[in-house]
């Protein structure tokens, strides 16, 4: 079964600190994976997607990593601000051939960025 | 800016109540899904629809849940009977180029339903 793991499942941190989440997923064959940033009330909205050759990609302060051999990835968050406190959702998307397209969600990781 | 929009914003409704959740998607956009979120579960997908064409609604029970699109501009999950358990937030996300490395897909804010 396709899963996806993220930790911590809480995390607590001091602005303009850095702070990393993880992210381990079971999918296989895999085709891209995806970080969102969920505030609360509002839908996941999309930060970083990496396919399965590419291990870096950034969007500003925000850096993905994948490791598609071990099957991990993180996200590390620069010089965190207050606006950074949501839940971060890792998302990975299993090649499944035209015609289908599924998404594994993980359960998220909250951050809460305080003064 | 462009933007899915869904309809309403909070439910608040009694068991048995039929109710339905509407979600307009970005315009050209050929793929329309439906999630459910709670704090256990996360987000689970529901159903999700190519060019109006329902591909996959297996994660829905199919007694009482109904998802249609009857136009380009406008998808529908509906519940009938509604339950207690029923109670999540529902997303509705639209997409287009999905699998490529130029995808999009972006969600809307989603409906807070409480069945009471």
């Amino acid at each position: 079964k396709n899963q996806v793991e993220q930790s911590p499942q809480s995390l607590i941190i001091l602005e303009g600190k850095n702070c990393t989440l993880q992210c381990n997923y079971t999918v296989s064959p895999f085709s891209n994976l995806r970080w969102y940033k969920q505030d609360t009330g509002r839908g996941p909205v999309s930060l970083t997607i990496m396919t399965f050759s590419e291990n870096t990609k950034s969007n500003g302060r925000y850096t993905a990593t994948l490791d598609a051999d071990t099957k991990q990835s993180s996200l590390h968050i620069t010089a965190s601000q207050l606006s950074d406190s949501a839940s971060y959702i890792c998302v990975v998307s299993p090649y499944s051939g035209a015609g289908s397209y599924q998404l594994t969600f993980g359960k998220g990781t909250k951050l809460s960025v305080i003064p | 800016d462009a933007r899915v929009t869904q309809t309403p914003r909070d439910k608040v409704t009694e068991m048995g109540q039929e109710v339905t959740m509407r979600c307009q998607p970005i315009l050209g956009h050929n793929t329309v899904f439906w999630y459910r979120q709670t704090m256990m579960q996360g987000l689970e997908l529901l159903a999700y629809f190519r060019n109006r064409a329902p591909l996959d609604d297996s994660g829905m029970p199919k007694d009482r849940f109904s998802a249609e699109m009857p136009d380009a501009t406008l998808a529908t999950l509906k519940i009938q009977p509604s339950e207690p358990r029923d109670s999540a937030v529902y997303f509705c996300a639209s997409g287009f180029l999905l699998g490529t490395p130029n995808e999009k897909l972006f969600f809307g804010s989603g409906t807070q339903l409480s069945v009471l």
